[in-house]
């Protein structure tokens, strides 16, 4: 069974930083593309980050480029997201997401994360 | 960016209705297109990929169709459990979610 679980959300301080983790188990990681999806409170859906299966390359939005970074561990079957220079508009759950597709198909997601940027 | 509008934002239903909501790109997608639905509370379900093939496990009420700029979900014969947001995504570009369909019981 296809397993992501994220971690490491929280409340942090505008202008501080984070780092989310996402453990994945069921299936072979590093044959797929992954993906941060973001939902802001009552929102709709935000694209926030892709890495391809090395790692070598990501693609992000402009509203996050520069301040945050994705990466991967494929020995660990693990996905993070490095998130610096936190802005209150950051503040929502943020899902971890198995991409069949290099930037779609997003057929698998975990049970997201909260983080709350605020002072 | 790709800017993806949703009509309606919200639509009153009722069960057995034959439901359909739209999404308009700002530019050409080709068939770029996913749907997905969130339950209150739960993580978004991919339903729709490639504009019109429905994902695996996906009941046959849902259909997507359209290419290009113009694309629809329809429910037909809607259920209670099918009562949620339904949101579209274009992947030919950075990827860009509408801003939701929310599905509520008359």
């Amino acid at each position: 069974e296809v397993q992501l679980v994220e971690s490491g959300g929280g409340l942090v301080q505008p202008g501080r930083s984070l780092k989310l983790s996402c453990a994945a188990s069921g299936f072979t990681f590093s044959n797929y593309y992954m993906a941060w999806v973001r939902q802001a409170p009552k929102k709709g859906l935000e694209w926030v980050a892709t890495i391809s299966t090395s790692g070598s390359r990501t693609y992000y939005p402009d509203s996050v480029k520069g301040r945050f970074t994705i990466s991967r561990d494929n020995a660990k079957s693990s996905l993070y997201l490095q998130m610096n220079s936190l802005k209150s508009e950051d503040t929502a759950t943020y899902y971890c997401a198995r991409a069949i597709l290099k930037l779609g198909h997003f057929d698998y997601w975990g049970q997201g994360v909260m983080v709350t940027v605020s002072s | 960016n790709t800017v993806m509008t949703q009509s309606p934002t919200s639509m009153f239903i009722s069960v057995g209705d034959r439901v359909t909501m739209n999404c308009k790109a700002s530019q050409n997608v080709g068939t770029n297109v996913d749907w997905y639905q969130q339950k209150t509370g739960q993580s978004p379900k991919l339903l729709i990929y490639g504009a019109s093939n429905r994902y695996t496990g996906v009941p046959d009420r849902f259909t997507g169709s359209g290419s290009g700029t113009d694309f629809t979900l329809t429910i037909s014969n809607m259920q209670a459990e099918d009562l949620a947001v339904y949101y579209c995504l274009q992947y030919n570009y950075n990827p860009t979610f509408g801003g939701g369909t929310k599905l509520e019981l008359k």
